[in-house]
C-alpha cells in the first residue's frame, strides 16, 4: 500500500495571498495523483487529476504540479470559498487508493 | 449525470451489525468496479474495500477485513458494505465512490452525500 504524506497539516493565509500545499508518495505515483477540496459538511469535491490537470469548471487560480513521489497544489489569490481541507490521493497502485491525512487552508 | 446515494446508517451499539446500500444511476453501474471510502470525525479519508466489475473480486482494508464485506447487485445498480462485529472505531461517513476507469483505478468523481454511521453504546 502507497502511504501519502501531506503538509503542513495547518496553512494560515490571507484572503487574496497564495497557499502551496504540499503531497508526498512513499513510492513513485508516476502522474496518477488527484487532488480534492473538502468543506465542512460536504463531500469532497475533485480539484486535479493526473497531478497537473485541472477537473472540470475548476478555476485556473488553481494548479497542480509534480510527478513520482513530490506533488504541489497551488492556489493563488485565495477566495473566501477556497478556506476548506485539501486531500491528495494516488491511484497508482490499486485497489487501495490511498489518501494523504489532508492539509486545512484556514484565514490567517 | 452520475449519481451516488448511500443509505443505512445508524446509531449500532459496538459489536453490532448493519448494512449499508448504495444506489448508482447515470452510468452503466455494472462496467464499474466501485470502492467504499470512510471519513471518521474530524479525519481524513480512509479507503475501505473495493469490488469488481462483476463481483468476483473483492478486496478490503487491513483494519476492517474479516468484519465488514463488500458486495453487489448488478441487476439493481446497487453497491453494498455488510458490517460486522463493529467497534467505536467503525464510527464514520461512509461513501460509495465510482473511480473514473472502469477496471477499479482512478480518481472519484462525483461523490455521494454519504451515510453516517454511528457506533455507541
Amino acid at each position: 500500500e502507497i502511504v501519502m504524506t501531506q503538509s503542513p497539516a495547518t496553512l494560515s493565509v490571507s484572503p487574496g495571498e497564495s497557499a502551496t500545499l504540499s503531497c508526498r508518495a512513499s513510492q513513485s505515483v508516476s502522474s496518477n495523483l488527484a487532488w480534492y477540496q473538502q468543506k465542512p459538511g460536504q463531500a469532497p469535491s475533485l480539484l486535479i487529476l493526473g497531478a497537473s490537470i485541472r477537473a472540470t469548471g475548476i478555476p485556473a487560480r488553481f494548479s497542480g504540479s509534480g510527478s513520482g513521489t513530490e506533488f504541489t497544489l497551488t492556489i493563488s489569490s485565495l477566495q473566501f470559498e477556497d478556506f476548506a481541507v485539501y486531500y491528495c490521493q494516488q491511484y497508482s497502485n490499486w485497489p487501495a487508493l490511498t489518501f494523504g491525512g489532508g492539509t486545512k487552508v484556514e484565514i490567517k | 449525470q452520475v449519481q451516488l446515494v448511500e443509505s443505512g446508517g445508524g446509531v449500532v451499539q459496538p459489536g453490532g451489525s448493519l448494512r449499508l446500500s448504495c444506489a448508482a444511476s447515470g452510468f452503466t453501474f455494472g462496467d464499474f468496479g466501485m470502492h467504499w471510502v470512510r471519513q471518521a470525525p474530524g479525519k481524513g479519508l480512509e479507503w475501505v474495500a473495493m469490488i469488481s466489475f462483476d463481483g468476483s473480486d473483492k478486496y478490503h482494508a487491513d483494519s476492517v477485513k474479516g468484519r465488514l464485506t463488500i458486495s453487489r447487485d448488478n441487476s439493481k445498480n446497487s453497491l453494498y458494505l455488510q458490517m460486522n462485529s463493529l467497534t467505536t472505531e467503525d464510527t464514520a461517513v461512509y461513501y460509495c465512490a465510482r473511480p473514473s476507469f472502469t477496471g477499479g483505478s482512478g480518481w472519484f468523481d462525483p461523490w455521494g452525500q454519504g451515510t453516517l454511521v454511528t457506533v455507541s453504546s
